[in-house]
């Protein structure tokens, strides 16, 4: 069974400082990862993803992930924070090759970013 | 092109009515799905409907139910809601459902359970 795990249900930061959402997995098989942001009153957001290749993926508004296999993690990462980044994130896997069709998603860590 | 609409945007129900909620996916999206999100259980599975075709279907009661219609268009009904039910629906879609497609998510429906 696939599983996600956000160790932290809240991050707080200065703005212009560094970012950093964790997130670990848990599967049989290997990975596809994602990571998703959801802003107030609001649908989730597509940021990057994870198939295969290299282990830095570059996503949408600055952000990046790095995929680190024997850690099991992909920690969501930005170098300089900004008010704007102040959303709920949350990280998801899909198990290959099971194609079942759903993603499993982490419980969602909330980003304060304070000016 | 037009996301992924939801509808209605809220709903205020009683314990033991129904409810149904509407999804109009992205435009050539064939793959809907839908989510449970609350804030003691994050995100939930619900099920997967592709070509009206439901393909997966997450740990519910039978209460929760869907369909799929030939446009792509999916519904999604609740029978003899409970408190617990209470919660935002969100629609996804994506072109196949494949492994590796990313989600495009509608705004949700928050369904309230009085």
């Amino acid at each position: 069974a696939q599983s996600v795990a956000q160790p932290e249900d809240q991050v707080n930061v200065a703005e212009g400082n560094p970012l950093t959402v964790k997130c670990t997995y848990s599967v049989s098989g290997n990975p596809y990862l994602f990571w998703y942001v959801q802003y107030p009153n609001r649908g989730l957001q597509f940021l990057l993803k994870y198939i295969t290749g290299d282990n830095l993926v570059k996503g949408s508004y600055g952000f990046e992930a790095e995929f680190n296999k024997s850690q099991t993690s992909f920690h969501l990462k930005k170098p300089s924070a900004l008010v704007s980044d102040s959303a709920l994130y949350f990280c998801a896997v899909r198990e290959v090759p099971a194609n079942d069709y759903k993603l499993s998603f982490g419980a969602g860590t909330t980003v304060t970013v304070r000016a | 092109k037009a996301g992924v609409t939801q509808t209605p945007r809220y709903l205020i129900k009683t314990r033991g009515q129904q409810v149904t909620l509407s999804c109009s996916p992205i435009s050539g999206h064939r793959s809907v799905s839908w989510y449970q999100q609350t804030p003691g259980q994050g995100l939930q599975f619900l099920f997967e409907y592709f070509s009206e075709t439901q393909r997966n279907k997450g740990n519910f009661p039978g209460r929760f139910s869907g369909r799929q219609f030939s446009n792509s268009r999916s519904e999604m009904n609740v029978s003899t809601l409970e408190l617990g039910d209470s919660a935002l629906y969100l629609c996804a879609s994506s072109l196949e459902g494949d492994t590796n497609e990313k989600l495009f998510f509608g705004s949700g429906t928050q369904l309230s359970v009085l």
